[in-house]
């Protein structure tokens, strides 16, 4: 069965740096990969969606990559910042719902 | 409110009893879907609803069972509470045709069946 397997170690960086997640699945690439944000007690939040066929995405601070070769997807925060610091999800389209990774802890020190 | 909300926030059971867990959505989307959020497990499907009276079964049913007589509520149902069930529960939903297929979570519902 297809899997997303999320790097499950936390992830520390200081203030400013550039934070690099990583997403991989098996199998077969799904149509697209999302992005999520959770915070401590709340509900995840979407943050990004990338396509099969789209190699690159941004928003403001945010970067996706999704490199059907190497069957992964790279979550990158830019100049990064302590309210950066939750879990991320990241989740392959499984026909109408959605299957989850494990979810990677950041941590962003000033 | 606007949004998703869920109900309780926090519930203490015993094992045996039934118990329900609220979901309602105020934007008419048509999906809507229950996630259990485990340590070491991550988000695992439970059930979903494409629209009223259409559900389906997630990755983690047995124990379960949801109904969907509105478009705008999704209850799930612990017919008999096992300690397993201990859990965050959240509700989602999403928009049909939606340009990123995103789904909106609740706030999430914490359940400890002792």
């Amino acid at each position: 069965s297809q899997k997303i397997e999320q790097n499950s170690e936390a992830l520390n960086i200081q203030e400013g740096k550039t934070a690099t997640l990583t997403c991989n699945y098996t199998n077969y690439s799904p149509a697209y990969l999302q992005w999520y944000r959770q915070d401590p007690g709340r509900g995840p939040v979407f943050l990004l969606l990338i396509r099969e066929n789209e190699k690159e995405k941004r928003k403001e601070r945010l970067k996706v990559t999704f490199d059907t070769t190497l069957k992964q997807s790279l979550f990158h925060i830019t100049a990064s910042q302590p309210a950066d610091s939750a879990t991320y999800l990241c989740a392959q389209e499984s026909g109408y719902a959605l299957n989850f990774g494990k979810g990677t802890s950041l941590l962003v020190t000033p | 409110d606007a949004g998703i909300t869920q109900s309780p926030r926090y519930k203490i059971t015993e094992t045996g009893r039934q118990v329900t867990l609220m979901c309602h959505q105020t934007w008419s989307h048509s999906y809507m879907f229950w996630y259990r959020q485990d340590l070491g497990h991550g988000l695992r499907l439970i059930y979903y609803s494409a629209a009223a009276d259409i559900t389906d079964k997630g990755e983690v049913p047995d124990g379960y069972v949801v109904s969907r007589s509105k478009t705008e509520n999704f209850p799930l149902t612990l017919e008999s509470a096992t300690r397993s069930q201990t859990s965050v529960y959240f509700c989602a939903s999403r928009e049909d045709r939606g340009q990123d297929n995103e789904q909106f979570f609740g706030p999430g519902t914490r359940l400890t069946v002792l």
